[in-house]
């Protein structure tokens, strides 16, 4: 019974290689979430998908792109991995303009680029 | 986005002890959020505040919402080594919007 739940948890990787981590809610969300999470704890807006639509972009390089199949998914996909690309992703949701709108964050992604 | 200034950075107590942190932005925020983050986890939301002067308590947590909507503060009372973790403020402009998160504060709850 999963609110949002990521695979894989941990990821290392060689640098240059390109890969993915996906995303699921079965909380009947519509407005999903990447965010960073930086080694000092710092939390930061990726980007954020509404009924499958792109609405925030935040200055993120462009090999980062996610892909939102339906409105219980979103993924991110990560091309030519880099040193400083290693970090914590987090997925989160909400029912946007619901009655008290709150973000509801996954377990996380570690994302080690060797 | 703009970071919001979360303090203090860390605590150390006593088990016992009651604990209060802070968050300011030098711009209104509509939503403040308090989550708590264990090791290897996300954070999970402890409480969320609507309303500009609103106070409200979720067990042993109590937290308000600045009545200049750039401000709020958590208040954990008698703490509990499982109180261990840390704590992040954070704020949101418009509905559906991203969070914008403080640097967050580090708990640690000795026996």
């Amino acid at each position: 019974d999963t609110a949002v739940s990521q695979t894989p948890k941990y990821l290392v990787t060689q640098m240059g290689n390109d890969k993915s981590i996906k995303c699921e809610q079965n909380l009947g969300h519509d407005t999903m979430y990447w965010y960073k999470q930086d080694s000092k704890k710092f939390l930061k807006i990726m980007f954020s998908y509404n009924n499958k639509e792109l609405i925030i972009n935040e200055t993120v390089p462009n090999r980062f792109s996610p892909k939102s199949p339906d409105k219980a998914h979103l993924n991110l996909h990560i091309n030519s991995l880099e040193l400083g690309d290693s970090a914590v992703y987090f997925c989160a949701s909400t029912l946007y303009g619901g009655p008290q709108e709150t973000q509801y964050f996954g377990p996380g992604t570690r994302l080690l680029v060797l | 986005g703009q970071q919001l200034n979360q303090s203090p950075q860390s605590m150390f107590i006593q088990e016992g002890e009651d604990v209060s942190m802070n968050c300011t932005s030098s711009s209104i925020f509509n939503t403040w959020l308090w989550y708590k983050q264990d090791p290897g986890e996300g954070p999970v939301l402890l409480i969320a505040l609507y309303k500009a002067g609103e106070l409200t308590s979720n067990g042993r947590l109590t937290a308000q919402f600045g009545t200049t909507r750039k401000d709020s503060f958590l208040n954990i009372s008698a703490s509990i080594p499982s109180d261990v973790g840390i704590y992040f403020c954070a704020g949101q402009k418009v509905p559906g919007y991203a969070l914008n998160f403080g640097k967050g504060t580090s708990l640690l709850v000795t026996p």
